[in-house]
């Protein structure tokens, strides 16, 4: 069955370190691929998406994801956290059938900021 | 072009009431999907439609919850006799096609069953 897996549940890194959130999918096809940020009480925001080519994904607020089929994987990363990064993070698989599709989402993970 | 649009954006139901919850797409979007996200958890697929059709509702719980959307006006997700398990963040997401190209989620809806 199609699934994705955060190994991580909470992540606290200090402001301007690097950040890496795992993201691992079980898919038997080649996959479409999300990052989502969410904000408290608020919706989801697109980071990312790969869905084909290049496998290193560029995103807005200078995330980016790289796609490793043979690892099964999508980690997202930022080479300079800032505080406003705080929220939490939902990766995201397409299941993508005959009429239509839908996403399948990981547990999510939390991202604190250290000052 | 205004986003997705979703309301109420915090609903308060006593157990046994019924909850509507409206979710207007983005212009020239005909793909709505429904998404329940329980407290500490991740979101979760409900039901997916297509103008006048219901293409998908494996995540709908059997009884009590049902989705339509018509030709004209928004998605309607129905919560009939609300218990306090239903207490939840319901997000609406479109898209303009099914390869979720140009897809965009809403608010959400934060109902609270007392």
């Amino acid at each position: 069955a199609q699934s994705v897996t955060q190994p991580d549940i909470h992540i606290t890194v200090s402001e301007g370190a690097s950040l890496e959130l795992r993201c691992n999918y079980s898919y038997g096809a080649t996959p479409y691929l999300f990052w989502y940020v969410q904000s408290p009480g608020q919706g989801l925001q697109l980071l990312l998406k790969y869905f084909s080519g290049d496998t290193l994904v560029q995103g807005i607020k200078g995330f980016e994801a790289e796609f490793k089929r043979s690892q099964s994987s999508f980690n997202l990363r930022k080479p300079s956290v800032h505080w406003s990064d705080a929220a939490e993070y939902f990766c995201a698989v397409a299941l993508i059938y005959n009429q239509g599709g839908k996403l399948i989402f990981g547990q999510g993970t939390e991202l604190s900021v250290k000052p | 072009n205004a986003g997705v649009m979703q309301n109420p954006r915090h609903l308060v139901r006593r157990r046994g009431q019924e909850a509507r919850l409206r979710c207007s797409p983005m212009k020239g979007h005909s793909h709505v999907y429904w998404y329940r996200q329980l407290p500490e958890e991740g979101l979760k697929f409900m039901v997916y439609l297509q103008k006048e059709n219901i293409i998908d509702e494996s995540g709908m719980p059997k009884e009590r919850f049902s989705a339509e959307f018509p030709k004209e006006g928004p998605s309607i997700l129905r919560i009939q006799q609300v218990v306090r398990g239903d207490s939840a963040a319901y997000f609406c997401a479109s898209s303009r096609d099914r390869y979720f190209n140009e897809q965009f989620f809403g608010p959400g809806t934060r109902l609270t069953v007392l």
